[in-house]
């Protein structure tokens, strides 16, 4: 069993609509959460990072942490045809750090 | 604050060369990882320096290594390329506080013929 596991997608939705994007983990030692976007051809790029259950928010975008249930969430509002790329999930615990496979997003204008 | 830089960008060698790859971390950072990603494997874990010291290591052969000078600027070096790896080479800094994430590079994109 991977350490994170993520729906790759591909995931295609209208512009304007709430975005979903979920990871699941089997370590309970994970600390911190972190969502990364990457565009096609780029370096991954940090959007939100949190380290405590519950909701975190920063403009368009929530990140949730359930650590009951190992389960994280980013969602994404009034989508736009700029968020097509794709999402990743981080968990870091120590210096170690475990990313998801991906998720690509394809808003539809 | 400048961002990770990474030079080169792309790459075109073929089989049985080797490469060296070169990252400059954000000032101030001291942790340096290296990340090969695929689009079949997503990013795997090569490595990871922090003040000049290997501190983790990833399942790679040792055709993959690497190094951290005392600036943390670091360099990946890949011996005897092969076909397979062919791969966008992402380095990633991060600082020593706890709650610290990593800050992605634009990578570098290699092909090996």
């Amino acid at each position: 069993q991977k350490e994170v596991e993520q729906d790759p997608g591909p995931l295609s939705v209208p512009e304007g609509a709430i975005v979903s994007l979920n990871c699941t983990y089997s370590n309970s030692a994970f600390q911190y959460f972190m969502w990364y976007r990457q565009y096609s051809r780029k370096g991954p790029e940090l959007l939100m990072y949190t380290y405590s259950s519950g909701n975190k928010e920063d403009g368009r975008f929530t990140a949730q942490v359930d650590k009951s249930s190992k389960y994280i969430s980013l969602f994404i509002r009034d989508s736009q045809p700029s968020d097509s790329a794709t999402y990743l999930c981080a968990m870091r615990t120590g210096n170690q750090f475990y990313f998801g496979t991906g998720t690509s997003l394809t808003v539809i204008p | 604050k400048a961002g990770v830089t990474q030079t080169p960008r792309y790459l075109i060698k073929t089989r049985g060369q080797q490469v060296t790859l070169s990252c400059s971390p954000i000032s101030g950072h001291r942790s340096v990882s290296w990340y090969q990603q695929t689009p079949g494997q997503g990013l795997q874990f090569l490595f990871e320096y922090f003040s000049e010291t290997q501190r983790n290591k990833g399942n790679f052969p040792g055709r993959f290594s690497g190094r951290q000078f005392s600036n943390s600027r670091s360099e990946m070096n890949v011996s005897t390329l092969e076909l397979g790896d062919s791969a966008l080479y992402l380095c990633a800094s991060s600082g020593t506080s706890g709650g610290d994430t990593q800050y992605f590079g634009p990578g570098t994109r290699l092909t090996v013929l």
